[in-house]
């Protein structure tokens, strides 16, 4: 079984802020990282597929950056939102989708 | 944004009891999964199927489990006899790309408790 973490297990911040989060994983052969958001009560919503090192990716005020061969990945919201409330997910796919624990984030207005 | 539907939302059953779970795809797709999430726990792959064959399977998905695709469009997970500890949110999943640039879309999940 991979191990993937994340860290933090969860995050409070206020309406503005920016913030960031870790995902790790095996650096050996490595295939794909995917992002998540999770809303409460809802399923979880793709956000970024990342494959080659160095993939920087961005939707809107949230960002994704890989690193393969240290086996990390980031994701950066920039002032966060009471929306981006939610658990952010990130799966390594290595055949399988091998899944953190998640971090919650809650932003306070 | 490509989305699959879950029936049912919840589903309360007694223990030795089988479930069958579906999830029905808006148009035909190749690529489903099952994931389960028990409570607190992190979420966990059980099967992937692939033109109406399962491709993988988790060390989770043993003989009580099994998938079909009855109709040719609804893909339903069943488990024969439950225990108290398949108790779960289960989700299926669409593949769409191919490769390492797949993204997986989620349905809602269906809630299940085995008393």
């Amino acid at each position: 079984i991979l191990n993937v973490e994340q860290s933090p297990q969860s995050l409070h911040v206020q309406e503005g802020d920016s913030t960031n989060f870790t995902c790790s994983f095996p650096s050996s052969n490595f295939y794909a990282l995917h992002w998540y958001r999770w809303e409460t009560a809802k399923s979880p919503e793709a956000l970024f597929v990342m494959t080659l090192n160095g993939d920087e990716k961005k939707k809107g005020r949230i960002s994704a950056t890989l690193n393969t061969k240290e086996g990390y990945s980031y994701l950066y919201i920039k002032g966060s939102q009471p929306e981006d409330s939610a658990t952010y997910l990130c799966a390594y796919n290595f055949n399988k989708f091998y899944f953190g624990s998640g971090t919650k984030l809650n932003v306070k207005p | 944004e490509p989305e699959v539907t879950q029936t049912p939302s919840h589903q309360v059953t007694q223990m030795g009891q089988e479930v069958i779970l579906r999830c029905v795809p808006i148009s035909n797709h190749l690529y489903f999964y099952w994931y389960r999430q028990i409570l607190g726990q992190k979420v966990e792959f059980l099967v992937s199927f692939y033109n109406n064959e399962i491709s993988e399977k988790s060390e989770i998905f043993d003989d009580q489990f099994s998938v079909e695709r009855p109709d040719g469009s609804n893909f339903t997970l069943k488990i024969r006899s439950t225990k108290l500890e398949d108790s779960a949110m289960y989700f299926c999943a669409r593949g769409v790309g191919t490769g390492n640039q797949e993204t997986q879309y989620f349905g809602p999940g269906t809630r299940l408790l085995v008393l």
